[in-house]
């Protein structure tokens, strides 16, 4: 079955950087693209963009260009969100979530901006 | 602010029927399909409606959605307790070629 397994939480101070990983089992990895969401204290979900589980393009959304860098390990079947300079303001839950191919093209990538299935959400708590 | 809209509450009795809208415009409800996501408290969102109408497989016949121009709507009917939750509209947008999630829209069951 369809699974995705994402890391647990984090604690980190501000300034730092935090990697999260997303591992998935059960589908062909390279079928589907992976999407990162966030979502603060509270507040609804953003799209922060996609990664071709192909050739190992990253999509970034306006706001996630910089400090966030999306990355693969293709023969683990794991995907990384790496956050650098953390801020306070970057403490929220990151989903990852699988897409299948559809007619939504951006670079190398065309997703059907459908999300499946979702990991469990990885919290990223920023604090002095 | 999204770009996106939808009220950030909705209610209703058991068995009643609540609808959730979702406005957008024409880069994007308007010319591509709207998904639906419900998020129970404290868990992943999960997919309800895809394409503006389809569902999952195992997502009860309760729940359907609809399009029409720039605006879409979820349909919940026969209102149960466990129905209780966040639900989240989102659709690509041609302009920005990147993706967008509505406010959400908080449902009780009274």
């Amino acid at each position: 079955q369809v699974q995705i397994l994402q890391s647990e939480s984090e604690l980190k101070n501000p300034g730092a950087s935090v990697k999260v990983s997303c591992k998935a089992s059960g589908y062909t990895f390279s079928d589907y693209g992976l999407n990162w969401v966030r979502q603060a204290p509270g507040q609804g979900l953003e799209w922060m963009g996609w990664i071709n589980t192909n050739t190992g393009q990253a999509i970034y959304a306006r706001g996630f260009t910089g400090r966030f860098v999306f990355s693969l390990d293709t023969p683990v079947r794991t995907a990384y969100l790496q956050i650098s300079s953390l801020k306070t303001e970057d403490t929220a839950v990151y989903y990852c979530a699988r897409d299948p191919k559809g007619g939504y093209c951006v670079g190398s990538g065309c997703y059907s901006f459908r999300f499946d299935y979702w990991g469990q959400g990885s919290q990223v708590t920023v604090s002095s | 602010q999204s770009v996106l809209t939808q009220p950030p509450s909705a209610s209703g009795a058991p068995g009643q029927r609540v609808t959730i809208s979702c406005s957008g415009s024409s880069s994007n409800i308007g010319s591509n399909y709207v998904n639906w996501y419900q998020q129970l408290p404290g868990t992943a969102p999960k997919l309800l409606i895809y394409k503006n109408s389809q569902r999952p497989s195992g997502v009860p016949d309760r729940f359907s959605g609809s399009r029409s121009g720039t605006s879409a709507s979820l349909s919940v009917s026969g209102l149960r307790s466990e129905d209780e939750a966040d639900y989240f509209c989102a659709v690509w947008d041609d302009s920005l070629s990147g993706g967008l999630f509505g406010g959400g829209t908080k449902l009780t069951v009274l």
